[in-house]
């Protein structure tokens, strides 16, 4: 099946910092990617999607102005964490839509620990 | 607003059939998935019916879909220790393109 990656797997950063997780699928073109957040033993909560060459759609309760979400090209999609502070640290899964097959694949997701 | 319920925890002995259940909102849902989270991992999907299906089976698993009740099952037999994870349904939202999910059901098999 279709494969989307994420990278980093797992990053640890300083309060204060910001962090950039990529989203790519590797084997189709995506014009549509999703980032989910994962907090422990809930479920996935949408965060925006991402559509390529225009401007992410935020789900209500998401600052934009923090998680920045870049969909450059038809194959990657990053999300940057600005200013992170613990309250973020989460696991955050991005998906990307395969309009030939018509659904979405998951990347591995990105565990993010902010100290 | 769409929602999607799921029972959160079962537990099966091995060799034995389990059943996940999960009841959504949203009638024009045209997409039901399964999802498969191992522990640390991301989403695997395990399977999908369009909406003006009743059942799909794929090898072991079942997928039953009761437009009527908006109540959607999978059912893993002879379930195995490596099918313990967490399983999430999901829809697709009104504009019918991100999901929704359920909170995910954890799935504990014991030998």
């Amino acid at each position: 099946g279709a494969v989307v990656s994420q990278h980093p797997s797992r990053v640890i950063c300083k309060s204060g910092t910001s962090v950039k997780i990529e989203c790519r699928s590797l084997d189709f073109q995506a014009t549509t990617m999703f980032w989910y957040r994962q907090f422990p033993k809930k479920s996935l909560m949408l965060m925006a999607t991402s559509n390529e060459g225009s401007k992410a759609t935020y789900e209500q309760g998401v600052e934009k102005d923090k998680f920045l979400i870049n969909h450059a090209s038809l194959t990657l999609s990053t999300l940057t964490v600005t200013s992170a502070h613990p309250e973020d640290s989460s696991f955050y899964i991005c998906s990307a839509r395969d309009p030939g097959a018509d659904t979405q694949y998951f990347g591995p997701g990105t565990r993010l620990t902010v100290l | 607003g769409e929602d999607v319920e799921q029972s959160l925890f079962l537990s099966v002995r091995e060799g034995d059939s389990s059943v996940i259940n999960c009841t959504y909102t949203d009638s024009s849902s045209t997409y039901l998935y399964w999802y498969k989270q191992e522990p640390g991992a991301g989403l695997q999907l395990l399977t999908y019916i369009f909406s003006n299906m009743d059942m799909k089976q794929d090898q072991r698993l079942t997928v039953l879909l009761n437009k009527k009740d908006k109540h959607l099952s999978l059912r893993i037999a002879d379930t195995q220790t490596g099918d313990s994870a967490i399983y999430f349904c999901a829809e697709l939202d009104q504009a019918g393109t991100a999901l929704i999910f359920g909170k995910g059901t954890t799935l504990s098999v014991s030998s």
